[in-house]
Parts: C-alpha cells; structure tokens; sequence
C-alpha cells in the first residue's frame, strides 16, 4: 500500500515568496494532519481536517499559512508571503477513524533564505 | 492540557545490547493512547508501538515492547538486541480518545555502536 506521500521533499525559496506543500494522504484515511516539526519547538500540530473539512487550525502560527482538502485525495499548505522563521521540516499525517494510528509522510523540508 | 516529558534527550548503546527510553505524562484523562514513534535520519516518522491506556498488558512488538505504568503516568521503551538499525529520534506521543490530537515529548536520540 502506499503511503503518505508529500512533495516536494525538498524546497528553497526566498523571503516573501509564496510556498505551496502538497499531501496525498492514504486511500480510505479520513483524518488528515499537518504538522511543523522544529529543533526549538518539536512537533506541532497546525491543523487537521476530517472528511475534507477543517476542524482545528488553532496550531496555523498566522494568517500567513492556510490549508486547504479540495477533495479526500490532496490537500495544500501554503504560506504567503513566506519568512525565514518558517523553516522547519513539515508533515503530513492520515488516519483512519478514532482508534487508528496516524501514518506520516516522509515530509518537506522547508528552507526561507 | 496535555503534557509528555521524555528526560533523556540523548542516549547510546552497544549493539546487541537492551536500552530503556523514558517517557512520563501528564493528564487528567482516563482513556487515552500512548504511542513511540521513531524518526531515522530519512526523516520518516515510524510508528513503533501503541498502547491503550485501559489494556493493562504491556505492548510488544518484536524487539519493542513498552512498559506501562498508569499510575505512575510513565511509558518507557525498552529495545531488545539493538540493531544499528535502530539509531534514531525517538518520539513519545499521547493522544486522548475523541480529541485526535498527538502531543509528542521532545524526543530522544539514540545512537547504537558497533
């Protein structure tokens, strides 16, 4: 079975530019979650949505970032305009139901010159 | 809220030998999971173990297995014949039934020689 799959693995980009992370979870996951991982401040969770609708985005740091799930197969995490503060390793996670384990993606690192 | 403290932020062992990983809790809750997960430098995060907080029976799965203390709210994970195979970040995570959030701990990094 596939995992999550997240892209691009890597991005570059500079300060102000606006920066798009894609995650297809897996096939049938209902739960879908985005999370910031950083030395400073570890994993945390920016927002996740069930059913393709957005449940809990008190963890999106500013109006900077928004996600979208147009659909139960992609959704979107983007930053505009981007800042060098928002470097930091970001990953996409699914689930299936209450009682499942979350399943990460291998995640994009994410660097803001 | 929820908080999860793993107090040895790195750790190393000979390989072949057993290691310990520690984690406490804390939370109000009676239902809950507990989770490890494992972060190799691929960055992958890997589910290692879980536990049901109403099941008393310890977790294992094959060289992994958790010791559980509800009481005490500790959780710690003990490697069997580490491999080199095991160097990696190690996450407690705790996540309350019908919340779906994961608090992960700040992680532990183990490091097997040869």
């Amino acid at each position: 079975d596939a995992g999550v799959i997240q892209s691009p693995r890597h991005e570059v980009t500079e300060m102000g530019q606006e920066v798009t992370l894609r995650c297809k979870p897996i096939s049938g996951h209902d739960y879908l979650f985005w999370y910031r991982q950083t030395m400073m401040r570890g994993l945390e969770l920016l927002i996740y949505f069930n059913n393709n609708v957005p449940i809990d985005d008190s963890g999106m740091p500013e109006d900077r970032f928004s996600a979208k799930m147009p659909n139960a197969s992609f959704s979107t995490l983007k930053i505009q305009p981007s800042e060098p503060r928002d470097s930091a390793v970001y990953f996409c996670a699914s689930r299936s139901g209450t009682y499942q384990p979350q399943h990460f993606g291998d995640g994009t690192r994410l660097s803001i010159l | 809220a929820q908080t999860v403290t793993q107090s040895q932020p790195e750790m190393s062992v000979q390989e072949a030998e057993t290691v310990t990983l520690s984690c406490t809790y804390d939370t109000s809750e009676n239902n809950y999971y507990l989770f490890w997960y494992k972060q190799p430098p691929s960055r992958q995060m890997i589910l290692v173990i879980r536990q049901e907080a109403y099941k008393q029976q310890n977790a294992t799965e094959n060289r992994f297995s958790v010791n559980f203390q509800k009481a005490a709210k500790s959780f710690s994970l003990k490697i069997s014949d580490s491999q080199l195979g095991d160097t990696a970040m190690y996450f407690c995570a705790f996540m309350k039934i019908g919340n779906y959030k994961l608090t992960f701990g700040k992680g532990t990094l183990l490091t097997v020689n040869p």
